[in-house]
């Protein structure tokens, strides 16, 4: 059974730290593409980074440049979103997920809430 | 890169039919086949249910159907369920920043 177990998330103060983690199982990690989507409360989905099956390359949104770092580790079948600097604007539920089809997520986890306030 | 235009509600009556569109442009939707729709339930996790434009991902019933004609990309529900109440959401790649855009959500009511 695939399983993708989202953690990490919580309350942080604006300007503050945290890293997510995504653990999964069921499925081989390293074949696919790994995005992270957020969802601001009663908003709709946001992509927000992606990151190539061996980790050399990475692509995110500009509202996110040069504060979040998405990152992975195959052999411990997970993968991380580091988030720097945040702002209340970050607050989310963030989920992730594994682009098993042609540039499709197939595979997603049942998100974590990140909540950005003083 | 916006967000990709979807209207905001959509409804119809058990065993009816509802189409929601998803409208981009020639550097998103119109570009590329890599449109891809997604269902969500109320607190739970995106469901994929389309992609390739018109490709269903195994264990999805043919009742829903994509399609797409210049900017603009559709999924058709047909023969409603109550099950099919729900928030769906586009996706289309665009090759460019951000690599993966969404559609706003349309929320399908069943009558």
């Amino acid at each position: 059974e695939v399983q993708l177990v989202e953690s990490g998330g919580g309350l942080v103060q604006p300007g503050g730290s945290l890293r997510l983690s995504c653990a999964v199982s069921g499925f081989t990690l390293s074949r696919h593409w790994m995005i992270w989507v957020r969802q601001a409360p009663g908003k709709g989905l946001e992509w927000v980074a992606n990151i190539k099956q061996d980790g050399s390359e990475t692509n995110y949104v500009d509202s996110v440049k040069g504060r979040f770092t998405i990152s992975r580790d195959n052999a411990k079948n997970s993968l991380y979103l580091q988030m720097n600097s945040l702002r209340v604007e970050d607050t989310a539920v963030y989920f992730c997920a594994a682009d098993d089809l042609p540039g499709a997520s197939g595979y997603w986890g049942q998100g974590t809430l990140v909540t950005v306030s003083s | 890169q916006s967000a990709l235009t979807q209207p905001p509600s959509a409804s119809g009556s058990p065993g009816q039919s509802v189409t929601i569109s998803c409208t981009g442009t020639s550097s998103d939707v119109g570009g590329y086949n890599y449109v891809s729709w997604y269902q969500q339930h109320p607190g739970k996790a995106p469901k994929l249910m389309i992609y390739e434009v018109s490709k269903r991902p195994s264990g999805v019933p043919d009742r829903l159907s994509g399609s797409k004609s210049g900017n603009t990309a559709s999924l058709t529900v047909s023969g409603l369920q109550a099950e099919d109440e729900a928030d769906y959401y586009c996706r289309s790649y665009t090759g460019s920043n951000p690599l993966y855009v969404f559609g706003t959500g349309t929320k399908v009511t069943v009558l």
